[in-house]
């Protein structure tokens, strides 16, 4: 099975300023023969379902802000945020469709 | 304005059997795959199963594979999850989930299923 692993656990940034998540893969998602990175980003917000920001690693999904930016290839991937605003107090997950599907642990970012 | 709707028993006892629904509308429902998943009280998300949009394959994840069965009815746009021999570790809000390739793009806003005595 794929465990995937967020950094860091929780995370508090001042308005305004960048946010940054980590998501690490125990084995490449990256698809050779259409060299699409299965790996999708999801923002869950207190007492709501969780919410498709990013998929193919890097794609935000429509009508996601482009302050939202995914990257990286393989086994390591990033969710970033370019300017922090309040009402993006939430817990991010990681998730891999490369084999089945398995989520990362979660990562609570608040506002410093 | 698409909308997944989940429903389904609040309380059971352990070892009984319950059926979650989830009932879809706004979207293509037969071109979608659907799946359900758990979150567990102040933990994570939890992948339970899938069936795709064709209902010839389903895949479960091993927490529960022999204990859940994942099935639709394109006629009702609803998927369900059948969940046998409960146990109290099966407490958690449960999702349905659609997916048009392999991400999942619309949620629904959960049920919660609580396995207690």
């Amino acid at each position: 099975d794929i465990v995937m692993t967020q950094s860091p656990d929780s995370l508090a940034v001042s308005l305004g300023e960048r946010a940054t998540i980590n998501c690490k893969s125990s084995q490449s998602l990256l698809y050779t023969s259409n060299n699409k990175n299965y790996l999708a980003w999801y923002q869950q917000k207190p007492g709501q379902p969780p919410k498709l920001l990013i998929y193919w690693a890097s794609t935000r999904q429509s009508g996601v802000p482009d302050r939202f930016s995914g990257s990286g290839s393989g086994t390591d991937f990033t969710l970033s945020i370019s300017s922090l605003q309040a009402e993006d107090v939430a817990v991010y997950y990681c998730q891999q469709y490369y084999t089945s599907y398995t989520f990362g642990q979660g990562t609570k970012l608040e506002i410093k | 304005q698409v909308q997944l709707v989940e429903s389904g028993r609040g309380v059971v006892q352990p070892g009984r059997s319950l059926r979650l629904s989830c009932a879809a509308s706004g979207l293509n429902f037969k071109n979608y795959g659907m799946h359900w998943v758990r979150q567990a009280p102040g933990k994570g998300l939890e992948w339970l199963a899938v069936i795709t949009y064709d209902a010839i394959n389903t895949s479960y994840a091993d927490s529960v594979k022999g204990r859940f069965s994942i099935s639709r009815d394109d006629s009702k746009n609803t998927v369900f999850l059948q969940m046998n021999s409960v146990r109290p570790e099966d407490t958690a809000v449960y999702y349905c989930a659609a997916a048009a390739l392999y991400y999942f793009d619309y949620w629904g806003r959960g049920t919660l299923v609580t396995v207690s005595s």
